[in-house]
């Protein structure tokens, strides 16, 4: 079945820092690509997504490639700061049209000033 | 629009209770999912609805565990009895569909059972 797989956590920055979050995954055909966030105390909300291979998904200065030879699907940031610590949940959708997501286990980033 | 409502936002209760869980999707969305969030098992797909119709159930977890979706602006997800490893986060979250595959969480419910 489809999976997967994200960096284990946790992961400590300084501000300013660059940031990078491994995501690879398992599927059959040809998935959507996502990342979602989950700010303390809140749901999670959709931060960027890819539809097909090549694709760069980009959002507040947060930015994921689709790279369909190597499957994955890291998040990349330039400079980190405070208000950047969440947890950080890669997902897929098979489209198969289920409209379900899979998602890896999550990464929570903490970000020091 | 308001987003995906929840409610209780916090559930204490004792062990054997039967406890209730609320939620309001989005205007529009066809489907509801519902997700239960825990340290040691992450985030767990249980049920989800397509048009108020229940599509796959398989991520429930035991009997006790029931979702209801009465109308397109309601779901319960009921746990009768409750049990202490039910302690989690439980989320609602609702989707246009048609492709679109955002799918819009709502703040959660946090249950703890004693």
């Amino acid at each position: 079945g489809d999976s997967v797989t994200q960096m284990e956590g946790p992961v400590t920055l300084s501000e300013e820092a660059f940031l990078t979050i491994n995501c690879t995954y398992t599927a059959t055909g040809y998935p959507s690509l996502f990342w979602y966030v989950q700010y303390p105390g809140e749901g999670l909300q959709l931060l960027l997504k890819a539809t097909k291979a090549d694709d760069k998904g980009s959002n507040k200065g947060f930015e994921a490639t689709y790279r369909k030879e190597t499957t994955s699907f890291h998040l990349e940031k330039g400079s980190v700061q405070v208000s950047d610590s969440a947890v950080y949940f890669c997902a897929l959708d098979d489209n198969f049209g289920n409209e379900k997501l899979t998602f890896g286990t999550g990464t929570r980033l903490t970000i020091i000033p | 629009d308001a987003g995906v409502i929840q409610s209780p936002r916090h559930e204490v209760t004792e062990m054997g209770q039967e406890v209730t869980l609320r939620c309001k999707p989005i205007s529009g969305h066809d489907y509801l999912f519902w997700y239960r969030q825990t340290m040691m098992r992450g985030l767990e797909l249980l049920i989800y609805f397509n048009n108020n119709v229940p599509i796959d159930d398989s991520g429930m977890p035991e009997d006790r565990f029931s979702a209801k979706m009465p109308n397109a602006s309601f779901s319960t997800l009921k746990i009768q009895p409750s049990e202490p490893r039910d302690s989690a986060v439980y989320f609602c979250a609702s989707s246009p569909g048609s492709h679109t595959y955002e799918q819009y969480f709502g703040p959660g419910t946090r249950l703890t059972v004693t």
